[in-house]
């Protein structure tokens, strides 16, 4: 059965700083892998995708990547700003319909 | 840009009752999902739908809970008989390919009393 970590659980940091998230799975035979925001109280904002055959994807100050040998992703975030501050949430895409299996979520705190 | 609304917000019913979602994915996707996440925990997958008939479904998923695509726009989740443990926030997400990037409503808050 597929399971998503992630590390840390939580994460404050003053801003500007560069940072980098952790996400690993269980199983590597995912179709693709995607990160998302997660705003309190709101719904989840798809931030990037990465398809089992990339190593990365980058999209304005975010960049991910995927080794999908060791199961393992990681989230970059350059330039932090207190606008980040949100929890970040890695899922794989498992199973016959392609099923987002979720990790419990970093919870991010950027600094003024 | 095309999104996935839901509808209602947020849902207040007594332990008991019947309850549906209601979610209008992206027009022209193809695959619509439902997950929820109890306060506090992960977001867990409940349900996936295709050319209108349910191709995957969670151990959560158990026969108080049936989705429905009524026509060419609605897709709903019904909750039979409500329990106090049902209460959660609902998230519907349609992707337009099976390997898209999956697109999720801003959730229904259910609160079971």
């Amino acid at each position: 059965k597929q399971e998503v970590t992630q590390i840390p659980a939580a994460l404050s940091v003053p801003e500007g700083e560069n940072l980098v998230l952790n996400c690993s799975f269980t199983d590597s035979a995912i179709y693709n892998l995607q990160w998302f925001r997660q705003d309190p109280g709101k719904g989840l904002t798809s931030l990037l995708l990465i398809q089992s055959s990339q190593r990365e994807q980058t999209s304005g100050r975010l960049n991910a990547s995927l080794d999908k040998s060791s199961g393992r992703s990681t989230l970059y975030i350059a330039a932090s700003q207190p606008g980040d501050s949100a929890t970040y949430l890695c899922a794989v895409a498992d199973g016959a319909t392609n099923k987002l299996i979720f990790g419990t979520g970093t919870l991010l705190a950027v600094q003024p | 840009e095309p999104e996935v609304t839901q509808t209602p917000s947020h849902q207040v019913t007594q332990m008991g009752q019947e309850v549906i979602l209601r979610c209008v994915p992206i027009s022209n996707h193809l695959y619509f999902y439902w997950y929820r996440q109890i306060l506090g925990q992960k977001v867990e997958f409940l349900v996936s739908f295709y050319n209108n008939e349910i191709s995957e479904k969670s151990e959560i998923f158990d026969d108080q809970f049936s989705v429905e695509r009524p026509d060419g726009s609605n897709f709903t989740l019904k909750i039979r008989s409500t329990k106090l443990e049902d209460s959660a926030m609902y998230f519907c997400a349609s992707r337009r390919t099976s390997t898209d990037t999956q697109y999720f409503g801003p959730g229904t808050r259910l609160t079971v009393l």
